[in-house]
């Protein structure tokens, strides 16, 4: 059964700073990963997906690397600013492929 | 882009009454829908998946006689919460599984969650 991890589970930087949030699967067949943004008391927006074919996706600000081997995905977020803000949570698909299993998500806070 | 709205944003009831939650994909026709329950600081927990015009399929544990759906259509799920106690207080969120005009792929889609308060 695919578990998923993240480290930190809170992070509270000052504006600026680059940081790096980490995820982890047990089950490295896994055809892709996302990773997700959470605002308090919303819904989820999609960041970056990332197929199994690649190694590293970006938009903008973030960077996404995935190393399937080692189970492990990271999300670099260069340049913090507050409205960055907000709870991170990377997801895999679950062993039937129909579904994904969340990790319990990095709190991030960036201070001003 | 592709979008899942959800409705109530926000609904307090009282205990032992039902509420019902309607997701909708808006622009999409979804092959599937999925629930998820989401505690205060916790991920998200998958109830149940629903396919259009069939039963869902529950996840373990969760009572499908106190959480129903129904998926009446390619655009819209349910989610009924019947004989609700404050336990059932939570924040739910539906995504929808499909492949709108122009993407390639068929994704998941997440609605913006409803703020369930039962007192």
């Amino acid at each position: 059964k695919q578990e998923v991890t993240q480290i930190p589970a809170a992070l509270s930087v000052p504006e600026g700073e680059n940081l790096v949030l980490n995820c982890s699967f047990t089950d490295s067949a896994i055809y892709n990963l996302q990773w997700f943004r959470q605002d308090p008391g919303k819904g989820l927006t999609s960041l970056l997906l990332i197929q199994s074919s690649q190694r590293e996706q970006t938009s903008g600000r973030l960077n996404a690397s995935l190393d399937k081997s080692s189970g492990r995905s990271t999300l670099y977020i260069a340049a913090s600013q507050p409205g960055d803000s907000a709870t991170y949570l990377c997801a895999v698909p679950d062993n039937y492929g129909q579904n994904f299993v969340f990790g319990p998500g990095t709190r991030l806070s960036v201070l001003p | 882009g592709a979008v899942v709205s959800q409705h109530p944003s926000r609904v307090i009831c009282k205990s032992g009454t039902s509420v019902k939650i309607e997701c909708r994909s808006l622009d999409f026709q979804a092959t599937t829908m999925f629930w998820y329950r989401q505690f205060p600081k916790k991920s998200l927990m998958l109830m149940a998946t629903s396919n259009e015009g069939s039963k869902a399929t529950y996840e373990q544990g969760v009572e499908k006689d106190k959480f129903l759906i129904n998926h009446a259509s390619l655009t819209l799920s349910t989610l009924t919460v019947t004989s609700a106690h404050p336990e059932d207080s939570s924040f739910y969120i539906c995504s929808a599984r499909g492949k709108p005009s122009g993407r390639a792929l068929y994704e998941q889609y997440f609605g913006p969650g409803t703020r369930l308060t039962v007192t």
